[in-house]
């Protein structure tokens, strides 16, 4: 069975900093690892997402991502975090083979700090 | 360029009614998916639509719950009878064709509440 943790709740980070939020997941064969981002009251929003290639992944507003085959992670950044980052963000995977399921992580909350 | 509709924003209803949620995915897309998300449980797939053809709906949570997909532009979840532990905010997204690399495209909610 495939599976994502989120180990934070939530994660403070004044406005400039580097944000760091991280995934790690489970699966079997080879990964399709996804973020989106959940602003209040909206639906889901697609931020980047990693098939296969180069382990570094940019996605919308600046983000970025890394993929670990080895630490099976694949943590969320942004150099510089603005206040309007401030969301909850959802890492998600599936198998690359056949149909799988995409299994959405429990969400981490981005609190951005002015 | 419309993005997923789903209709309505909000539903309040009383234990034991009928309660129907519609959803419009992206022109083009064939894979229709809806998510119930709570508070407890997080994001939960219900039922996955691809080709208009129910391929996984494990996650129906019992027979109350029920989900049709006409044609490629249109999809209902109908909950029979509605339970309070049935409010929660229920997702439909959509994605393109593809080898399953490609993302998902969410509407922005029912947010159903049974009293």
């Amino acid at each position: 069975a495939q599976s994502v943790a989120q180990p934070e709740d939530q994660v403070n980070v004044a406005e400039g900093n580097p944000l760091t939020v991280k995934c790690t997941y489970s699966v079997s064969g080879n990964p399709y690892l996804f973020w989106y981002v959940q602003y209040p009251n909206r639906g889901l929003q697609f931020l980047l997402k990693y098939i296969t290639g180069d382990n570094l992944v940019k996605g919308s507003y600046g983000f970025e991502a890394e993929f670990n085959k080895s630490q099976t992670s694949f943590h969320l950044k942004k150099p510089s975090a603005l206040v309007s980052d401030s969301a909850l963000y959802f890492c998600a995977v599936r198998s690359s083979g056949g149909y799988q399921k995409v299994t959405f992580g429990i969400g981490t909350k981005l609190q951005v700090i002015p | 360029d419309a993005g997923v509709i789903q209709s309505p924003r909000h539903e309040v209803t009383e234990m034991g009614q009928e309660v129907t949620l519609r959803c419009k995915p992206i022109s083009g897309h064939n894979s229709l998916f809806w998510y119930r998300q709570t508070m407890m449980r997080g994001l939960e797939l219900l039922i996955y639509f691809n080709n208009n053809v129910p391929i996984d709906d494990s996650g129906m949570p019992e027979d109350r719950f029920s989900a049709k997909m006409p044609n490629a532009s249109f999809s209902t979840l109908k909950i029979q009878p509605s339970e309070p532990r049935d409010s929660a905010v229920y997702f439909c997204a959509s994605s393109p064709p593809g080898r399953g690399g490609n993302e998902q495209y969410f509407g922005p909610g029912t947010r159903l509440t049974v009293t």
